[in-house]
């Protein structure tokens, strides 16, 4: 079965420090979805890629970076860290069926 | 007001009771409906797909859809201790597969 891997699960970094979550979806997958969610929130929508290039750009602060590389995983950087930014982050893939998402388990970013 | 709405609960049941959890939504490019079960601290899984007004039946699930009063539910057929998490509604449109989700609703199922 499809699925996704993501790490590390846990992080903890200061303010002003910087963060790369990384998310492997098995198998390899064109495209590849960032989520951000707060404590107590419903999933926000980061940014997208199809075919390692850009697709869709949500409510990514200009702080944030993604990429997704040859192998098809993508990384997603988080520079100049602020407290705001402690969150649940989740990759998704996309099913078969039209908007159809599988999240990862997601990364746990605390910023102290 | 936000695109979609959901009460946040938490929604606190007997188990064995009928549990019955809302979305209500006002972009009318919608055309997807999915419900999320969230267990804390993990990633939402996905539990109902629909795409047409209606209803849609997998074991004690069923998601309902009226798509001309823009208003989705899911019912819980003899809901266990073992439901209890956070349901999320999502809907997206054509466009892509962004999602917009509601703000969840935690339901706690008491044995």
């Amino acid at each position: 079965a499809a699925g996704v891997i993501q790490s590390p699960r846990h992080l903890i970094k200061e303010k002003r420090e910087t963060a790369t979550l990384k998310c492997y979806p098995i198998p390899r997958h064109d495209t590849v979805y960032w989520y951000q969610q707060g404590p107590g929130q419903d999933p926000q929508f980061l940014i997208s890629f199809y075919e390692k290039m850009q697709s869709d750009k949500g409510s990514i602060p200009d702080r944030f970076s993604a990429q997704q590389f040859s192998d098809y995983h993508s990384e997603l950087n988080m520079s100049s860290l602020e407290l705001g930014d402690s969150a649940l982050y989740f990759c998704a893939i996309r099913g078969r069926r039209t908007g159809e998402l599988f999240f990862g388990e997601g990364s746990r970013l605390t910023v102290l | 007001q936000k695109e979609v709405e959901q009460d946040p609960g938490p929604l606190s049941v007997p188990e064995g009771a009928i549990v019955s959890l809302n979305c209500t939504y006002s972009n009318s490019a919608f055309q997807y409906f999915m419900w999320y079960r969230q267990y804390s601290r993990k990633g939402p899984e996905l539990l109902m797909y629909t795409y047409s007004s209606g209803n849609k039946e997998d074991g004690r699930f069923t998601a309902q859809v009226d798509k001309s009063s823009k208003y989705i539910s899911l019912f819980i057929r003899d809901s266990q201790p073992s439901d209890s998490a956070t349901y999320l509604c999502a809907m997206g449109n054509n466009a892509g597969n962004m999602l917009t989700f509601g703000g969840g609703t935690r339901l706690m199922v008491k044995p």
